[in-house]
């Protein structure tokens, strides 16, 4: 049973600079949130994603943008990269069906470094 | 602003003892609830799941979870040094038709041989 897969791992950027993340679902999940993870804190919902929509963004900035594939899979993109975008990101996969229930898994997260 | 607090650690236990962590909610519309363990430089793993008041058991661990008090619990008996990590309290809320988890910053558990 396939779990939640991210890449890259580690990523180092500078600011200014554009990233794109990418993460796929466990297998027979269809659902793909992203959250950010800063050093010492709980993860901080970016959005999620269902039939390839947004369907709800957290409180970040436009520069946060995503995409979602025919296959469930997923990308989160940041613009404009900034100091405090420093953080752990984290995609977790989910079943709609079981939507009421939520249960979320993470994917092992990509470490992203901003200069 | 809707919250899910934890209590302030870090908490210290000795192998073998029973490990209590604590978590508030101020969000009453929170339907589900959730226990992730995340070892330092990995990413959460979720642990246990309630919906209903009441405990839930499942192997060392028994979360509890009182809604008119919006209080969630987790028990980790016979503590063992593998346990040491952070837990993170999650509450699921819904949001039009999505369904976000919004979490606690952590409590820092280390059991000690």
């Amino acid at each position: 049973d396939a779990g939640v897969t991210q890449s890259p791992t580690h990523l180092i950027k500078t600011r200014g600079q554009q990233v794109t993340l990418r993460c796929s679902p466990k297998s027979g999940h269809d659902t793909v949130s992203w959250y950010q993870q800063a050093l010492g804190q709980g993860p901080q919902f970016i959005f999620q994603y269902y039939e390839e929509e947004e369907r709800q963004r957290g409180n970040f900035p436009d520069r946060f943008s995503g995409h979602q594939f025919p296959n469930y899979s997923s990308e989160l993109n940041v613009n404009a990269l900034l100091l405090g975008d420093s953080a752990l990101y984290l995609c977790a996969s989910s079943l709609e069906l079981r939507s009421s229930y939520n249960e979320q898994f993470f994917g092992p997260g990509t470490r992203l470094t901003v200069l | 602003q809707k919250e899910v607090e934890q209590n302030s650690g870090p908490l210290s236990v000795p192998e073998g003892a029973i490990a209590s962590l604590n978590c508030t909610y101020s969000d009453r519309g929170s339907q589900s609830f959730f226990w992730y363990r995340q070892y330092s430089g990995k990413s959460p793993e979720l642990i246990m799941s309630i919906y209903s008041n009441g405990d839930k058991e499942d192997g060392r661990f028994t979360a509890q979870l009182n809604k008119a008090s919006q209080y969630v619990s987790l028990l980790i008996r016979d503590s063992q040094p593998s346990d040491s990590a952070t837990y993170l309290c999650a509450a699921s809320v819904s949001s039009g038709s999505a369904r976000q988890l919004t979490f606690g910053s952590g409590t820092q558990l280390t059991v000690l041989p």
